[in-house]
């Protein structure tokens, strides 16, 4: 069964650039998360999808932050414009549905703003 | 709100040695427990989780961890810890409603020494 797959791995950008990241979850997987992990931290929750709505967007920075998941498979989230605070690595998560199930993470796009 | 607390940002041990990761929480309501293991350059994976039931969880890789509701802790234990342990650790917290969300703590090093 193939994993949940990210893209890019890395990307080094420039303050005020645009940047997007791409996820593809686990085939069926009704839930999909973006988290973001600052060096030294554990990953924080910045949106959830169950199917193509969001159910959880509440530590999203909207005013620059933006996801979207349509048709309710694959998601890509933006930022724009880039500020240094958003060099992390950005986790992309599925799980089957919504509850205690697992999430399956995939490798993570380590951006860095310079 | 819920929190969860590493108090060990590091913890060294020798091959074969046993091993206890800390992991305290705080929440209002009741909650599902988890620890997921981030191997170098690679995403988070499930080691384990406590839904209900016997509070001492057994896992993947010989890992267990124990649910202790008096004192809002879930530490995480190996009776003999390998090389191929080395990695970073991560306790996580959960709602029993509708939110699910997972609120993670800030992560402990595992550096397992020959």
């Amino acid at each position: 069964e193939a994993g949940v797959a990210q893209s890019p791995r890395y990307k080094i950008i420039e303050k005020r650039q645009s940047v997007a990241f791409w996820c593809n979850p686990i085939s069926g997987h009704a839930t999909l998360y973006w988290y973001q992990q600052i060096l030294g931290q554990g990953p924080k929750l910045l949106i959830q999808f169950q199917n193509n709505g969001v159910v959880d967007d509440s530590q999203l920075p909207k005013d620059r932050f933006s996801a979207e998941r349509l048709k309710g498979v694959d998601s890509t989230l933006k930022i724009q414009p880039a500020k240094l605070e958003d060099s992390a690595v950005y986790l992309c998560a599925s799980s089957l549905d919504r509850g205690p199930e697992t999430q399956y993470f995939g490798p993570g796009t380590r951006l860095l703003v310079l | 709100a819920q929190s969860v607390t590493q108090l060990d940002s590091q913890v060294p041990v020798f091959e074969e040695a046993p091993v206890e990761l800390r992991c305290n929480y705080s929440s209002s309501v009741s909650v599902y427990l988890f620890w997921y293991v981030q191997y170098p350059n690679q995403g988070l994976q499930l080691l384990l989780k406590y839904l209900s039931g016997s509070t001492l969880v057994k896992g993947i890789n010989g890992f267990e961890a124990e649910f202790n509701k008096s004192q809002t802790s879930f530490h995480l234990r190996k009776p003999s810890v390998h090389i191929s342990d080395t990695a970073e650790y991560f306790c996580a917290v959960s709602r029993m409603d509708s939110s699910y969300k997972l609120i993670f703590g800030s992560g402990t090093r595992l550096l397992v020494r020959p």
